[in-house]
């Protein structure tokens, strides 16, 4: 089967860093998406990683390293709005076009 | 607006009736996919289309849901004698191959 872990819950200060892991285990990898959800509302868009390595995108950057099935996402300058859920999903390919996700982390920022 | 707009928001329904859901994608996207989503979950993946064709279907995807795309555009997700345990929220999301897919709001069903 797929499997893609994450921690339920983080909690961090506003200001400050956090870190999101995410492995997978998957029968086929095309690439790895960060989403951002808050509570009641549709996933948006965060990051997308084909490639092992980091992409930088402002305050969010994500990283994957493919040999390891793991993938990270890390939010700096936290802000309050940054409450939310976040999701990793896998797009296997190779027929398999729609996106497995993890369970998401449910990210608590506190003053 | 030039989002995925999906509807209805909210459907409140009783156990063993049917209900339809809709999604309009993003007017150039030709795959549209359809998600289950509960309470502290991630979405799961249900089934997706390119243009009007049902490419993928997950073993979720149980025989009472049909979902159709007949012109390529819009889609319907059909649940048929609906069960207590299909209460959740269905996430529709529409993208070009290979590229994001973008998320409706979802349209939040509860079965009584």
């Amino acid at each position: 089967g797929q499997n893609i872990d994450q921690p339920t819950e983080m909690t961090a200060t506003e200001g400050a860093i956090v870190q999101i892991n995410c492995t997978y285990q998957t029968s086929g990898f095309n690439g790895l998406f960060w989403y951002q959800q808050h509570a009641g509302e549709a996933p948006t868009f965060l990051s997308y990683n084909v490639l092992d390595g980091l992409e930088e995108k402002g305050r969010f950057s994500s990283f994957l390293s493919r040999s390891k099935g793991y993938s990270y996402l890390l939010l700096k300058e936290l802000q309050m709005k940054d409450s939310a859920s976040y999701l990793c999903g896998v797009h296997r390919g190779g027929g398999a076009d729609g996106l497995t996700f993890g369970k998401g982390t449910h990210l608590i920022i506190q003053p | 607006d030039t989002g995925v707009s999906q509807n209805p928001r909210h459907k409140i329904t009783k156990r063993g009736q049917n209900v339809t859901f809709r999604c309009d994608p993003i007017s150039e996207h030709n795959r549209l996919y359809w998600y289950r989503q509960t309470l502290g979950q991630g979405p799961e993946f249900l089934t997706y289309f390119q243009n009007e064709a049902q490419l993928e279907k997950s073993r979720l995807l149980s025989d009472r849901f049909s979902a159709e795309r007949p012109k390529g555009s819009f889609s319907t997700l059909e649940i048929q004698r609906t069960e207590q345990g299909d209460s959740a929220m269905y996430l529709c999301a529409s993208s070009r191959p290979g590229q994001v897919a973008f998320f409706g709001q979802g349209t939040r069903l509860t079965v009584v």
